[in-house]
């Protein structure tokens, strides 16, 4: 059973450029979470899907982020014209709905640095 | 609006020794899950043990334990034999009820640092 992984694990971009980041999620989980932490915060809720469909978005997701996961497996986030405000953790994190317990599981984050 | 409290920005523990990292959440859900976190230097999140609202004991799982007062809104980690490899950040975190996605709320966290 592999685990929740993200590519790349980090990204130095210069303010303006478009960046993508994709998550993996662990193969029979229907729900995928994507987090922005920055330095000294506990990560913050950005989206998620439930399979292909984007459910919720956060009101920190503004309109230069978007997201997709277009069959319900691995899922991208692109950011464009990017801001030295974006450079933070994003992490994506992945549950199978209707458990008991709903655990999400954390993918190891994609760090972004914007200069 | 529903919100995690961490009120321990640093903690120190001697190896081999327990420690309690504190936690307490504000609600109006009578239906909510309790999350703990370790998130060390390489920044992944690792689940370490969950609580439900209803749960009636306190989980455990291996050297942690949740010490879950509903009445006074609290969910404490206890970490026994602490261990080097304890340190790390620590993260409670808060469970929206299903309806709403389930999306996490997370304190501000807590750093560990275990002393030989």
């Amino acid at each position: 059973d592999t685990g929740v992984s993200q590519d790349p694990r980090h990204k130095i971009t210069k303010r303006g450029q478009n960046v993508t980041f994709r998550c993996d999620p662990i193969s029979e989980h229907n729900r995928l979470y994507w987090y922005r932490q920055t330095l000294g915060q506990g990560p913050e809720f950005l989206t998620y899907f439930q399979n292909e469909a984007q459910l919720e978005k956060s009101r920190l997701l503004s309109d230069r982020f978007s997201a997709e996961r277009p069959k319900g497996s691995f899922s991208t986030l692109e950011i464009q014209r990017t801001e030295q405000g974006d450079s933070a953790m994003y992490l994506c994190a992945s549950r199978l709905s209707g458990q008991p317990t709903d655990t999400q599981y954390f993918g190891p984050g994609t760090r972004l640095t914007v200069l | 609006a529903q919100k995690i409290t961490q009120t321990q920005p640093g903690m120190f523990v001697q190896e081999k020794e327990a420690v309690t990292l504190d936690c307490t959440y504000d609600t109006s859900d009578q239906s909510y899950g309790l999350f703990w976190y370790k998130q060390p230097s390489s920044g992944e999140m690792i689940f370490l043990i969950y609580q439900g609202s209803y749960d009636e004991q306190n989980a455990t799982e291996g050297r942690y334990s949740l010490n879950f007062q509903k009445a006074r809104k609290s969910a404490n980690l206890v970490i026994s034999a602490s261990q080097l490899g304890d340190s790390a950040m620590y993260f409670c975190a808060m469970r929206e009820t299903y309806n709403q996605g389930g999306k996490l709320i997370f304190g501000q966290g807590t750093e560990l640092s275990v002393k030989p």
